[in-house]
């Protein structure tokens, strides 16, 4: 079954950093660009970052410029989201979604369940 | 950046009606618009895209239409299922989502 499936939530202070991984199971994840979502306790969607088939192309909102930034390795079918100067405001549920494109500016068919990250003192 | 507004927030109805969500865009955004359905505690998941474009394997009594500046869900006979949260999502240009609207049970 295709499927995403993500780890590496937890709760960490604010200021600290945090390592979200996005793993690909039943198709090839090099042949597609992978988004991050995140939707904070109680509201909406709000999209975060993407990354292109090889990685060359990454985007992200102007909330999470300048701290998250995000990477792949194709030989592990893995992508990451490395979450750097956490602030409350990035608590969260994080989900890892499938671009039917290589560049990434398409719609998202596919979805994990999404980790949670709670930023805490 | 180019804003989604999604009308209404909330919409209340009953099994059989047929029914409209609106997403607006602060500019033209052609036809770079994905609709989705979430429920409570659920990955959301991805009914329309590029406006009109059902997706595979989901029911034909949803629908959608628009291109520009404007677009709208309709779902031609409300069942059960059918009770979540909707959003609209523009693409093409970076991303970015349409803050919800909630239909619920009359």
């Amino acid at each position: 079954q295709v499927q995403l499936v993500e780890s590496g939530g937890g709760v960490v202070q604010p200021g600290r950093s945090l390592r979200l991984s996005c793993a690909a199971s039943e198709f090839t994840l090099s042949n597609y660009a992978i988004h991050w979502v995140r939707q904070a306790p109680g509201k909406g969607l709000e999209w975060v970052a993407v990354i292109s088939y090889d990685g060359s192309n990454k985007y992200f909102a102007d909330s999470v410029k300048g701290r998250f930034t995000v990477s792949r390795d194709n030989s592990k079918n893995r992508v990451y989201l490395q979450l750097n100067s956490l602030r409350a405001e990035d608590t969260a549920l994080y989900y890892c979604a499938r671009d039917p494109s290589l560049t990434g500016d398409y719609y998202m068919d596919v979805w994990g369940k999404g980790t949670t990250v709670t930023v805490s003192s | 950046d180019i804003q989604m507004t999604q009308s209404p927030s909330t919409l209340s109805a009953s099994v059989g009606d047929r029914v409209t969500i609106t997403c607006r865009a602060s500019q033209s955004i052609s036809s770079w618009l994905a609709w989705y359905q979430q429920k409570p505690g659920k990955a959301p998941k991805l009914l329309i895209y590029k406006a009109s474009n059902l997706e595979s394997g989901v029911p034909s009594r949803f629908s959608g239409s628009g291109s520009g500046t404007e677009f709208t869900l309709t779902i031609s006979s409300l069942q059960p299922d059918d009770f979540a949260t909707y959003y609209c999502q523009r693409y093409n240009s970076y991303s970015a989502f349409g803050q919800g609207t909630k239909l619920e049970i009359k």
